[in-house]
């Protein structure tokens, strides 16, 4: 099993739509999870981290942890073109390293 | 500069032919990771150097991978041998220290092409 699996997509919402992302991790003690965007040939960048059980909202920006099932999520409120984008779930691995997901690619439509 | 610089952005090679890919980090960052990524896939994590610590090479795929940190500053990659599988976008980051708050800034990559 893959240390961080996410749905690689691609997944499709209008503008101005609620746009969510999964994720699912297979270390339990993980403690840490982060959402990276990254724009078509760019670079990856950080946009949310969690560290709790709950809810994170950060602006538009949702992080939902559940640990017990190991599930992660990021809801994007009032979709954009802008977001447009891969979003990379990652994990703390087990040798320091951030494990990242494949991604998944959203495409938010006028 | 102010962020992450990876030379050279693009770099076309030969099956069997060396190459070295350089990044720069974000001055009194102390963590380096180099990471690559396949066209449509994730980031698959390499090696990573924190400090005057010996590096955790435990992503490399084969012998044919180096990389080396000069000074706890400048990174080489080094692929010997290329293989078309080694195609790919290889990705330089930095941080303050361990990624425990996964606060990874990353260069704008060096695109591979082995032919």
């Amino acid at each position: 099993q893959k240390e961080v699996e996410q749905n690689s997509g691609p997944l499709s919402v209008p503008e101005g739509a609620i746009a969510s992302l999964n994720c699912t991790y297979s270390d339990r003690v993980s403690q840490s999870f982060f959402w990276y965007r990254q724009y078509s040939g760019k670079s990856p960048e950080l946009i949310m981290s969690i560290y709790s059980n709950g809810d994170k909202e950060d602006g538009r920006f949702t992080a939902q942890l559940n640990k017990a099932s190991q599930y992660v999520s990021l809801l994007i409120r009032d979709s954009q073109p802008s977001d447009s984008a891969t979003y990379l779930c990652a994990v703390p691995g087990s040798a320091r390293q951030l494990t990242f997901g494949s991604g998944t690619q959203l495409t938010v439509l006028p | 500069g102010a962020g992450v610089s990876q030379s050279p952005s693009n770099k076309v090679t030969e099956k069997g032919k060396d190459v070295e890919l350089r990044c720069d980090p974000i001055s009194g960052h102390t963590a380096l990771y180099w990471y690559r990524q396949s066209l449509g896939q994730g980031l698959e994590f390499l090696i990573y150097f924190q400090g005057n610590s010996a590096p955790d090479k435990s992503g490399l795929p084969s012998d044919r991978f180096s990389a080396e940190r000069t000074g706890g500053s400048v990174s080489t990659l080094t692929i010997q041998r290329t293989q078309q599988e080694d195609s790919a976008v290889y990705l330089c980051a930095s941080s303050l220290g361990i990624s425990a708050n996964g606060e990874l800034f990353f260069g704008e990559g060096s695109r591979l092409t082995v032919l």
